[in-house]
């Protein structure tokens, strides 16, 4: 199963918004609606912000929003923070009790 | 508090075996799917297994044969044990919390809501 494509970087300055992308194919993004994206500060574990394309877990932002058009998804952060910045990642159930994740994209909020 | 605390690591040898344990408190760890995902030095996140509430597990390709993952309920913790490890082994390894099971039914699907701190895994000579 290859990794899902992202943009190695994304930027932005504080208060805008930027949307991320993640690429796969009818396999994973397109025939499953089970997306999520996590966020990655230096030298932390990875922490869920969005799962099931849409869903934000507790205590996660609504300046965070998931979507999905046929195969790729697209992560947009709005009223970017300095604390936004960070390493994305993207994952997609991929059939088969498999799973794949995107190549990461690192946020820089000018 | 929800915590998930892995152990194990260490530097290895091409060919060598190594056992790495994660353990969970804080949550009813017999319900939950669970899983190991690792990440290279500077580089993305790579699913390595799944274990699901009945001891079913799942591999991709690249570990499949080599990586074995289980679970003992009664001490809340789950195990990786690894074998003909090769260079490309190299990575962080996070224990990772899955799908809430209630029989045959899990959800929310895909959402590894909760991660460890890591263990680091070298391979070299």
């Amino acid at each position: 199963q290859s990794a899902l494509t992202q943009p190695p970087s994304a930027s932005g300055s504080p208060g805008q918004s930027v949307t991320i992308s993640c690429t796969g194919t009818s396999s994973d993004v397109g025939g499953h609606n089970y997306v999520s994206w996590y966020q990655q500060h230096p030298g932390k574990a990875p922490k869920l912000i969005i799962y099931e394309v849409t869903a934000r877990p507790s205590g996660v932002p609504d300046r965070f929003s998931g979507s999905k058009f046929g195969n790729t998804a697209s992560l947009t952060v709005s009223g970017l923070q300095t604390e936004d910045e960070a390493d994305y990642y993207c994952s997609s159930y991929a059939g088969s009790n498999d799973w794949v994740f995107g190549g990461g994209t690192k946020l820089t909020v000018l | 508090e929800v915590q998930l605390v892995e152990s194990g690591g260490g530097l290895v040898q091409p060919g060598g075996s190594l056992r790495l344990s994660c353990a969970a408190s804080g949550f009813s760890f017999s319900s939950y799917d669970m899983h190991w995902v690792r990440q290279a030095t500077g580089r993305g996140l790579e699913w390595v297994s799944g274990l699901g509430t009945f001891g079913d597990t799942y591999y991709p390709a690249s570990v499949r044969g080599r990586f074995t993952s289980s679970r003992e309920d009664a001490k809340t913790s789950l195990y990786l044990q690894m074998s003909n490890l090769r260079a490309e082994d190299t990575a962080v390894y996070y224990c990772v919390r899955g799908s809430y099971c209630s029989g045959r039914s899990c959800y929310p699907v895909g959402a590894f809501d909760m991660w460890g701190r890591g263990t680091m895994v070298t391979v070299s000579s």
